[in-house]
């Protein structure tokens, strides 16, 4: 079993709609979570960061983390079709120096 | 601001060969690693560095070797091409301050027939 699972979809969506993008963890040293954005044919890069438990808000994203759960969630509102992408979470503990441990990435598509 | 800079961002390779890909970050990071994306699988990590002199492996380093001689630059070689090597490869960086947040490179596609 994977320590972080994601569903690599394919999601679609029509534009305005809520999505919702979910990971799960086994490790429960995990202490930061990351939600990355790639682009296709683009490295990814850090769309939101959260420490521990609770929401983090900007604009139209919005992270949560619930740690009892072992469950972490992006929510995009109102999305765009720019918001075209592929989604993935991360997950790394104290001290680990920049190793990461990355979910399978969702794939989202937003119809116009 | 230049970033993370990746090269070459194609190659094609026969099994058996070797080659290097290469790293560069202007940001004056400590943090840098290594990443393979394959479908289906997300980022697997490779090595990684905390600083000029000191690497550790990753979950998939078999078949690859780094070395870090100073902060700027962190070369990932691959000493005999396997098929199964065939991926993207991405190099990211991060400061000690904020290592979970990775700068990523553009990627390398790698092809080994």
């Amino acid at each position: 079993q994977k320590e972080v699972e994601q569903d690599p979809g394919p999601l679609s969506v029509p534009e305005g709609a809520i999505v919702s993008l979910n990971c799960t963890y086994s490790n429960s040293a995990f202490q930061y979570f990351m939600w990355y954005r790639q682009y296709s044919r683009k490295g990814p890069e850090l769309l939101m960061y959260t420490y521990s438990s609770g929401n983090k808000e900007d604009g139209r994203f919005t992270a949560q983390v619930d740690k009892s759960s072992k469950y972490i969630s992006l929510f995009i509102r109102d999305s765009q079709p720019s918001d075209s992408a592929t989604y993935l979470c991360a997950m790394s503990g104290y001290n680990q120096g920049g190793k990461l441990i990355f979910g399978q990435g969702t794939e989202l598509s937003v119809k116009p | 601001n230049a970033g993370v800079t990746q090269t070459p961002k194609f190659q094609v390779l026969k099994t058996g060969q070797s080659m290097t890909l290469q790293c560069a970050q202007d940001m004056n990071h400590e943090y840098m690693s290594w990443y393979r994306q394959d479908p289906g699988m997300g980022l697997r990590l490779i090595h990684y560095s905390v600083g000029a002199g000191i690497t550790d492996q990753g979950e998939v380093p078999n078949g690859y070797n780094v070395s870090r001689s100073t902060t700027e630059d962190f070369p990932l070689r691959l000493l005999s091409a396997a098929p199964s090597q065939t991926s993207v490869y991405f190099c990211a960086s991060s400061s000690s301050r904020g290592y979970e947040k990775l700068f990523f490179g553009s990627g390398t596609q790698l092809s080994v027939l």
